[in-house]
């Protein structure tokens, strides 16, 4: 497709059940991102995807969060036994090339419109 | 700890004239310097990028200005038009040590252009 889409876009929990969410980045983009977006703040970095390598998942809150790609391209941010504090939009973005420690590249990352989870 | 900051939360400015976003920020590893328009129910969208070796860019109306001295950027819209008013992020990258340049964004500031 032409843009980063994400689904579902609206999600409501219940306190305790597992959440899936996906993304599906722009064809052949290298690099995923994962961000947590809580409500009145900034985006917060989650996780990053160079095709299908996990390279830094620094910022996963918890054990209870887990992200794949399996085959490089599509990706999915698992949240289990959910809390009130998971509430959030999680935003998913792509860039073009992936990254090297020697040769550091910045690339646009293209965003997803986000999935907005509620955690009752 | 807020390694970014946007400590306007909201501006107002009128239709035609400059608009002016400020952001400051403390890690002196950063970089590469961002900024992200956001309409509600949307993804945040690339607007403009500068890096540390620079001090101004240019693209358009906007123009973001880089002070590395004082760990300052700002961002100018001129003119302002009304399709400008969404919320304006300011993210900063570095090399995260894992080769993964992850943005640190601020909270935002919500520009309301006044036809």
């Amino acid at each position: 497709g032409a843009g980063v889409s994400q689904s579902p876009r609206y999600k409501v929990a219940k306190r305790g059940q597992d959440v899936a969410l996906r993304c599906d980045p722009i064809s052949g983009h290298v690099s995923l991102f994962w961000y947590q977006q809580a409500l009145g703040q900034g985006p917060e970095f989650l996780t990053y995807f160079q095709n299908e390598a996990q390279l830094d998942k620094s910022g996963l809150p918890s054990d209870r969060f887990f992200a794949e790609r399996p085959e490089g391209s599509v990706s999915t941010l698992k949240i289990q036994r959910t809390q009130q504090e998971d509430s959030a939009v999680y935003l998913c973005a792509s860039s073009r090339s992936g990254v090297t420690l020697e040769v550091p590249l910045i690339d646009t990352q293209y965003f997803g419109p986000g999935t907005r989870l509620t955690v009752l | 700890d807020q390694q970014v900051k946007q400590n306007s939360p909201s501006l107002s400015v009128q239709e035609g004239r400059i608009s002016i976003l400020n952001c400051d920020y403390t890690n002196s590893m950063f970089d590469y310097f961002l900024w992200y328009k956001k309409y509600p129910a949307e993804g945040p969208t690339f607007l403009i990028s500068i890096s540390s070796i620079k001090d101004k860019n240019e693209d358009g109306r906007f123009t973001v200005f880089l002070n590395k001295s004082a760990k300052h950027l700002s961002l100018h819209i001129v003119p302002s038009q009304p399709g400008d008013s969404a919320v304006y992020f300011c993210a900063a990258s570095a090399n995260s040590g894992a080769g993964s340049y992850q943005l640190t964004f601020g909270k935002g500031t919500k520009l309301s252009v006044i036809p």
